[in-house]
């Protein structure tokens, strides 16, 4: 069974600078999608960005990154320029791709990012 | 936003009473799962259902039964709460036509079973 772990319970950050938050995870397929979600105060679960194993690059959205190594199994989320509404729980999840209609997440515990002023 | 409306949004019961939580989606997806979330454990799938009377379990299945009689529709019923099923309740759906078939999820029901 796939494994994700998110070794970093809490995470702080000053306003303006860059921030990583680290995911591995476990699996035997060579395909799979891993995702960056991000639940605010609000608790509505937003995604943030996602990587398709088999691509090489890493995704961007604006401020956001991935750090994807696949033979390390790594999925890192760097976030750039941190602003006060990035203070959230980041979960970082994954999806195989080898069952046909068990399209399931597979979710880490989460870490929860604070952003000093 | 996607579409998708969960109902109660808070509820209170007590140990051995039937609960139903309902999942509303206006986006016409064919998937659609339950999740519940529990500090130290993220979110986990209870059951899924990939369209109309189509469902299978999770991976935390016992003591929940869901039905989907309706495309838009996603029932997630607790026969007989107990303190354990105490928790935060999450809806997805998402579409097999997308690329990635990211899931979006609904606001969420915040359910406690004294």
């Amino acid at each position: 069974a796939q494994t994700v772990t998110q070794s970093q319970p809490e995470m702080s950050v000053q306003e303006a600078e860059t921030v990583t938050l680290s995911c591995t995870y476990d699996t035997s397929e060579s395909d799979y999608y891993l995702f960056w979600y991000k639940q605010p105060p609000s608790r509505q679960m937003i995604l943030v960005i996602r990587q398709e194993a088999y691509k090489q690059q890493n995704a961007t959205e604006n401020r956001f990154s991935v750090n994807f190594q696949k033979a390390a199994k790594s999925f890192s989320l760097k976030i750039s320029d941190s602003q006060l509404g990035d203070a959230a729980m980041y979960f970082c999840a994954y999806r195989g791709t080898s069952n046909f209609g068990n399209e399931k997440l597979t979710f880490g515990t989460g870490t929860r990012l604070t952003i000093i002023p | 936003d996607a579409g998708i409306t969960q109902s109660p949004r808070h509820k209170v019961t007590e140990t051995g009473t039937p609960v139903t939580l309902r999942c509303h989606q206006t986006e016409n997806h064919r998937y659609m799962y339950w999740y519940r979330q529990d500090p130290g454990h993220g979110l986990r799938l209870i059951h899924y259902s990939y369209g109309v009377k189509d469902t299978d379990k999770g991976e935390v299945s016992d003591g929940y039964s869901v039905s989907r009689s309706k495309t838009e529709d996603f029932l997630l019923t607790l026969e007989s709460a107990t303190s354990s099923q105490t928790s935060v309740y999450f809806c997805a759906i998402s579409d097999r036509d997308s690329s990635y078939n990211e899931q979006f999820f609904g606001p969420g029901t915040r359910l406690t079973v004294l």
